[in-house]
């Protein structure tokens, strides 16, 4: 595709439950990050891949996040035993390499709300 | 901690009066900066970096490293400028691009 796409763009989903959201970044593109947006919050960084390296998992809020990325191309980030604070829209951008240099390409993201 | 700060949640102009975003940066070193706009019901997108010193959409930015700084400035604000704005950047050596918490900037006619 032409751009990156994330899905699904909307979920509603019960407190306590799980859920997927997904990314796929650009063809080609070999850095990939999830980022958190919500009121208040500004842009929150989750998680960055980067080729075979190693994930900075640096921005996980919680022990019920967690991202894989499969192929090096698709990734899915779980939210595990879902909160209510866990409502926000969900970035998913890519690079072509990683920073620094690089025009980062946003998803429209996927909107979560947990009640 | 918090890497880049933007003090104003919202700044609110009329139409052809300038307009200064704020921007302030902890990285140390020689971090490299960014701005990103959002549009309504847009993606995400940069509006420029601190490296190409250029000039997008009427916007500039100058990195003042004695300020720990990265403004961004417009001398003529238009109505097509209201969005969400957020000011970006790393480190030496970080690899992930962390933001601020955004100012919506709302140019009235």
């Amino acid at each position: 595709g032409a751009g990156v796409s994330q899905s699904p763009s909307n979920k509603v989903t019960e407190k306590g439950k799980d859920v997927e959201l997904r990314c796929d970044p650009i063809s080609g593109h070999t850095a990939l990050y999830w980022y958190r947006q919500s009121l208040g919050q500004g842009l929150e960084f989750l998680i960055y891949f980067q080729g075979n390296s190693a994930p900075d998992k640096s921005g996980l809020p919680s022990d019920r996040f967690s991202a894989e990325r499969t192929g090096g191309s698709v990734s899915t980030l779980t939210i595990q035993r879902t909160q209510q604070e866990d409502s926000a829209v969900y970035l998913c951008a890519s690079s072509l390499y990683g920073p620094p240099g690089n025009t980062i390409y946003f998803g429209e993201g996927s909107w979560l709300t947990v009640v | 901690a918090q890497r880049v700060t933007q003090p104003e949640k919202l700044l609110s102009v009329f139409k052809g009066a300038p307009v200064e975003l704020k921007c302030n940066y902890s990285y140390s070193g020689s971090p490299e900066l960014f701005w990103y706009v959002q549009y309504s019901r847009q993606r995400l997108q940069l509006l420029l970096r601190h490296i190409s010193r250029e000039s997008i959409k009427g916007f500039t930015a100058d990195l003042n490293k004695g300020e720990t700084s990265f403004h961004l400035k417009k001398p003529f604000a238009q109505e097509e400028d209201s969005a969400m704005y957020y000011c970006g950047g790393m480190d030496t050596g970080r690899r992930a691009l962390t933001f601020g918490s955004g100012t919506r900037l709302q140019v009235q006619p």
